[in-house]
């Protein structure tokens, strides 16, 4: 059974670009968590997805951010212009709704 | 919102110490109380978990405590080992909304040393 998978595990994008993370949940799970850890910090939640829908999207900055989790294929977290503070690691978590998240292995978001 | 505290930020002790983290929380509401184990490099590990029906809740070397009037939390991990080595976080959800969605403290870096 595999865990949550994340790809790529690491990003590098130039000032201006657009970032794309993607998440798989484990099978069977149907809710999607995002999260972002910046260095030395802790990790901060950004979203929660079921499929298709945004249930709360409030730890979302405001601009240039969206998630989405459609009804087939991976959820995907994306970042537009991105600019040196995204640089951070993103952490996608997924839960069969009342139960425990699990974590994947992150995405190393570096911005030059 | 939430907001938990976890302390202490570093921790060192020696092989076959006990190692004892605490965290406190804010939101009264709050009824789930998990413990993550992160590694350099990797993503967060749920190594315990615990829900506010009970006061303590025991896997192997490793327990966690709950005092929900005092609202705080510890972790206890007894006859420590060199790949305990990591960095632990608390955190909390609750209040209505999913156990995915949770508000986590600094963390703490546990050293053990052989």
């Amino acid at each position: 059974n595999a865990g949550v998978m994340q790809n790529p595990r690491h990003l590098v994008r130039r000032r201006g670009q657009e970032a794309r993370l993607r998440c798989s949940p484990m099978k069977g799970h149907s809710h999607v968590y995002w999260y972002r850890q910046l260095p030395e910090e802790g990790l901060k939640f950004m979203v929660y997805l079921q499929k298709e829908n945004i249930i709360d999207e409030s730890g979302m900055p405001k601009e240039r951010f969206s998630a989405e989790f459609p009804k087939e294929g991976p959820s995907i977290l994306r970042i537009q212009q991105v600019v040196r503070g995204d640089s951070a690691a993103y952490f996608c978590a997924s839960s069969p709704g009342q139960g425990e998240a699990f974590f994947g292995q992150g995405t190393r978001l570096t911005v030059v | 919102g939430e907001n938990v505290e976890q302390h202490p930020s570093t921790l060192s002790v020696q092989e076959g110490d006990s190692a004892v983290i605490k965290c406190t929380y804010s939101d009264s509401a709050s009824n789930y109380f998990p413990w993550y184990k992160q590694e350099l490099g990797k993503g967060p590990q749920l190594i315990i978990d615990i829900r506010s029906n009970v006061g303590e809740k025991k896997d192997q070397r490793i327990a966690v405590t709950l005092n929900k009037t005092a609202k705080h939390f510890s972790l206890h991990i007894t006859e420590t080992q060199p790949e305990d080595s990591a960095v632990y976080f608390c955190a909390v959800a609750g209040g209505g909304t999913s156990y995915g969605k949770l508000t986590f403290g600094q963390g703490t870096i546990l050293t053990v040393h052989p």
